[in-house]
C-alpha cells in the first residue's frame, strides 16, 4: 500500500521557521518527483513546491519563493520542506504528494500531477 | 499561469442522480487535467488523470471528458459515499500546478 506520512507541523510565531518531513512507503521513492501543497482553512488547494526524482531540480510557488526550500534524501527516503520567515498567510494544512510520473518509464523529470497524497500536517502561524 | 475556473461551486443532489461538474482553463491545455475528490480532514484522492482516464481502483461511475479549454467530470449515479469536494487541476503549464476552486457536492 502506497502511503505518505507528514510530520513537523505546529504553532509558530511570524518570522520563525519550521521544517516539515514526509515519510513514504509502498513505492520506489527515488523514481518519483514529489510535491508539497497546502490548504488554508476553508479554502482550496494550492501547489507549493516540487522536487525532481533525483533532487536536481526544484520549483517553488511565487508565494513562498525565497522563504521555503524543498529537499529530499533518497537514501533515508524522506522529503522535506524548510519554511523560513513564516507569515500569517502560511497557516494551512500541508500535504506531501507523489507525482504520477516514474523515471523508470523513461528518462527525465515530467510532471503528471499528484496520484497519492498524505493526510497532511497543520501549520499555524500566530503571534 | 493557467487559471482553472470550476463550476458550480456547490450543488445538492439525490442518491442515484447524475452529477456533472465543469472546469474551464484560461488557455489550451490539451488533455492535461486531473480530477480529485477530497473528504473533510483527508488528503485528496486522484480519480481521473489525463482528462478521461480512470485512476486505479476508482469506481466506473466516475468519468471525465474534454480537451483544450473545456472539461467535464461526471458521476453517473451518485452514491452517499461520493459526498465530498471535487477539484480539477492542470499540469500542462508548469510551474505552477493550478487547481479549480472546487465543487462541494452534498445530498439533497
Amino acid at each position: 500500500q502506497v502511503l505518505l506520512v507528514e510530520s513537523g507541523g505546529g504553532v509558530v510565531q511570524p518570522g520563525r521557521s519550521l521544517r516539515l518531513s514526509c515519510a513514504p512507503s509502498g513505492f520506489t521513492f527515488k523514481n518519483h518527483g514529489m510535491h508539497w501543497l497546502r490548504q488554508a482553512p476553508g479554502k482550496g488547494l494550492e501547489w507549493v513546491a516540487h522536487i525532481s526524482y533525483d533532487g536536481t531540480k526544484e520549483y517553488l510557488a511565487d508565494s513562498v519563493r525565497g522563504r521555503f526550500t524543498i529537499s529530499r534524501d533518497n537514501f533515508q527516503n524522506t522529503l522535506f520542506l524548510q519554511m523560513d520567515s513564516l507569515r500569517l498567510e502560511d497557516t494551512a494544512v500541508y500535504f506531501c504528494a507523489k507525482d504520477r510520473f516514474s523515471s523508470s518509464w523513461w528518462g527525465g523529470d515530467y510532471i503528471y500531477g499528484m496520484d497519492v497524497w498524505g493526510q497532511g500536517t497543520t501549520v499555524i502561524v500566530s503571534s | 499561469d493557467t487559471q482553472m475556473t470550476q463550476s458550480p461551486s456547490s450543488l445538492s443532489a439525490s442518491v442515484g442522480d447524475r452529477v456533472t461538474l465543469t472546469c474551464q482553463a484560461s488557455q489550451d491545455i490539451s488533455h492535461y487535467v486531473n480530477w480529485y475528490q477530497q473528504k473533510p480532514g483527508k488528503g485528496p484522492k486522484l480519480l481521473i488523470h489525463g482528462a478521461s482516464n480512470l485512476a486505479a481502483g476508482v469506481p466506473s461511475r466516475f468519468s471525465g471528458s474534454g480537451s483544450g479549454t473545456d472539461f467535464t467530470f461526471t458521476i453517473s449515479s451518485l452514491e452517499p459515499e461520493d459526498i465530498a469536494t471535487y477539484y480539477c487541476q492542470q499540469y500542462a503549464d508548469f510551474p505552477p500546478l493550478t487547481f479549480g476552486g472546487g465543487t462541494k457536492v452534498d445530498l439533497k
